[in-house]
């Protein structure tokens, strides 16, 4: 089975903090992402990486950055958190190989920012 | 332009009933992935399905069934006698053959309440 997990499923922050978000996969999967969920927004992609230390920007990426330094591992930072980042963030990987854009989530992580 | 649309927000349902998500998409490419995704009160996004666009046969997994319609641009999902356990939202999302990072464009969501 896909395992993908994330370091906190609930998160307390204040802001101006720097935050950190992990994802770890254990299927050598060399697609990560992260997405953030909103009521009535759905699930908007922020960033992801298709390979170790290669990022590309999603539809939100601002306020955010990310980590690929080993191929398991995708972080995501808040460089200095603000209220408008509370909100669930999800991670997600996939395979360059057969049903390539085939992903699989992690459980979430329930970040609040006061 | 949102490319997945799912225009039922919520849906409640009393259980045994058989209940249709719809989702609408668009996109200029002909190869493409469709998707359905639950979420849970839990949280995390369980993987129900993928469709290539080449293939418009109907899928039928237990009382999961999807019906794909290219000429309506529609991937719809119907349960089958609904369960408290089908209780959840439910994503429909699109990968586009042209996006070289295999992102996926999800709908917003319909929410289903299964009742007793």
């Amino acid at each position: 089975d896909v395992k993908v997990t994330q370091s906190s499923r609930y998160l307390v922050k204040r802001t101006g903090e720097k935050v950190f978000l992990e994802c770890v996969q254990d299927m050598d999967h060399e697609n990560m992402f992260w997405y953030r969920q909103d009521p009535g927004l759905g699930l908007r992609l922020i960033y992801f990486s298709y390979d170790v230390k290669m990022k590309e920007k999603g539809d939100i990426p601002e306020g955010y950055s990310v980590s690929r330094e080993k191929k398991e591992r995708f972080s995501l930072i808040l460089e200095s958190a603000s209220t408008n980042q509370t909100s669930m963030y999800l991670c997600a990987s996939s395979s360059r190989t057969g049903a390539t854009d085939t992903q699989y989530f992690g459980p979430g992580t329930r970040l609040t920012v006061l | 332009a949102q490319k997945v649309t799912q225009a039922q927000t919520e849906i409640s349902v009393v259980e045994k009933e058989d209940v249709t998500l719809d989702c609408v998409y668009e996109t200029r490419d002909t190869t493409y992935y469709l998707f359905w995704y639950k979420q849970p009160p839990s949280g995390e996004l369980v993987f129900l399905i993928r469709r290539n666009s080449f293939d418009e046969q109907n899928e039928i997994s237990g009382r999961y069934s999807w019906n794909f319609q290219k000429s309506t641009s529609s991937f719809n999902f119907t349960i089958t006698a609904s369960q408290v356990v089908d209780s959840a939202v439910y994503f429909c999302a699109l990968s586009e053959g042209s996006n070289s990072g295999y992102a996926l464009n999800f709908g917003k969501g319909t929410s289903l309440l299964v009742t007793p």
